[in-house]
């Protein structure tokens, strides 16, 4: 069955250090995001990508990097940057850039600083 | 610009009961509208999506929703609830045809059911 697969589910990073978060897609869709979701909010806009070898940042950049080097595979580090980044964070996917058609999200990674 | 308010945090009903989630926008272009639900510790799923054609859209489990111009609304309605219904629901507006970049998601509500 075609769809999002992240991992791991739940990962704990010390203070300093860099993590990444990974998610593969084969349902062929162009275009990939990065969420991340607090208690209590929406969903942030962290990173996306339209196609191979681009990405551009979301509101909530700052600390955060990615890559997009294969259609299928669009991971996310975060950084010792990122001053507060204990959150649940989901991956998505579109066949496209606009909107029309809805998002395929992810299972989620749970990320805790300790 | 757009934004989108989800009037209630936390909604609770009880089971075979009505449930009804509400959902206000604002949207300077025709807007595309979604409802998504997730339960604990997973991803969101698409329940349905309203992007120019029925007003009335029908979705996965039982859920509608019903696009009204007027009122700028987009409320979640399900006739009877089912224990399984208890999740998290997040209203979703964009504007038609506009950069995927640009979808702005409602803080959600949280739907609990009584037995």
């Amino acid at each position: 069955d075609g769809g999002i697969t992240q991992s791991p589910k739940y990962l704990f990073r010390k203070e300093g250090q860099n993590v990444t978060l990974s998610c593969e897609q084969n349902l062929n869709h162009d275009a990939m995001y990065w969420y991340r979701q607090d208690p209590g909010q929406g969903l942030r806009l962290i990173y996306y990508s339209q196609i191979v070898n681009d990405f551009q940042k979301g509101d909530i950049a700052e600390g955060y990097s990615v890559s997009r080097e294969k259609k299928e595979s669009f991971p996310l580090t975060v950084t010792s940057a990122q001053k507060n980044p204990t959150a649940f964070y989901l991956c998505a996917s579109s066949t496209t850039f606009t909107t029309n058609y809805g998002y395929t999200f992810g299972s989620g990674t749970r990320l805790t600083v300790v | 610009a757009q934004s989108v308010t989800q009037l209630d945090s936390h909604v609770s009903v009880s089971e075979g009961t009505p449930v009804l989630l509400r959902c206000n926008y604002s949207s300077s272009y025709s807007p595309s509208l979604f409802w998504y639900v997730q339960h604990p510790n997973k991803g969101l799923q698409l329940l349905l999506k309203y992007t120019s054609a029925a007003t009335l859209v029908k979705g996965i489990n039982g859920f509608e929703a019903e696009f009204k111009k007027s009122e700028t609304s987009f409320h979640l309605t399900k006739p009877s609830a089912h224990m399984s219904d208890a999740a998290e629901y997040f209203c979703v507006v964009t504007a038609r045809y506009s950069s995927a970049s640009k979808i702005i998601f409602g803080s959600g509500t949280r739907l609990s059911i009584r037995p």
